[in-house]
């Protein structure tokens, strides 16, 4: 049973850089896409971007190239760093996998993280 | 970026009750279409794939319909445990997009 988990800091401070971990467990990260998905606290679902096991990304372009992904094989783990966050950068941060275009069928429990001074 | 719109916004019903959700792309996106449930402090959950494809451990009573530019997740008869916000979502391509979100709550 593969299971997803996302870790990182809580609280980040404006104009800081905000870093998550996901790690995979149960099985092998590939032949999936990993994505990182925000939900800002009652709105929608923000897709971020994508990584796989290459390390091709995908990026949204509303993020105006504050994003970057990477990924760790050995470890089963992808990583999303965002710049200069502000406070419209607090969510929870969900991290999914997708494989073969037939929708995010593995999701990370969210890791919540504020954007405050 | 493929613009994905939902309708209706929320709706309330009553448990047994048929439940129609409507979901609609800015282009054509095959079937390249998913549906999601998501209850409050939840991840979503992948309910149909591929616009018809019912995700493995989901109840029959959820059902998807649909290609192109307009698609249909249908719930035959609501159950209390049915009560969530749903969500459709394309992948035909990036940036992968989701609609706004359909709220089922009690009447």
């Amino acid at each position: 049973q593969v299971q997803v988990q996302e870790s990182g800091p809580g609280l980040v401070k404006p104009s800081e850089t905000l870093s998550l971990t996901c790690t995979v467990s149960g099985g092998s990260i590939s032949y999936y896409y990993w994505s990182w998905i925000r939900q800002p606290a009652g709105k929608g679902l923000e897709w971020l971007g994508r990584i796989y096991t290459s390390g091709g990304t995908n990026y949204n372009p509303s993020l105006k190239s504050r994003v970057t992904m990477s990924v760790d094989t050995s470890k089963n783990q992808f990583s999303v760093s965002l710049t200069s966050v502000t406070a419209a950068d607090t969510a929870m941060y969900y991290c999914a996998g997708e494989k073969q275009q037939m929708g995010f069928d593995y999701w990370g429990q969210g890791a919540l993280v504020t954007v405050s001074s | 970026d493929i613009q994905m719109t939902q309708s209706p916004s929320s709706l309330s019903a009553s448990v047994g009750d048929r439940v129609t959700i409507t979901c609609r792309a800015s282009q054509s996106i095959s079937n390249y279409l998913h549906w999601y449930q998501q209850k409050p402090g939840k991840a979503p959950k992948l309910l149909i794939y591929a616009a018809s494809s019912l995700q493995s451990g989901v109840p029959s009573r959820f059902s998807g319909s649909g290609s192109g530019t307009d698609f249909t997740l249908t719930i035959s008869s609501l159950q209390p445990e049915d009560f969530a916000t749903y969500y459709c979502q394309q992948s035909y391509s990036t940036p992968r997009t989701f609609g706004p979100g359909t709220k089922v709550d009690i009447k």
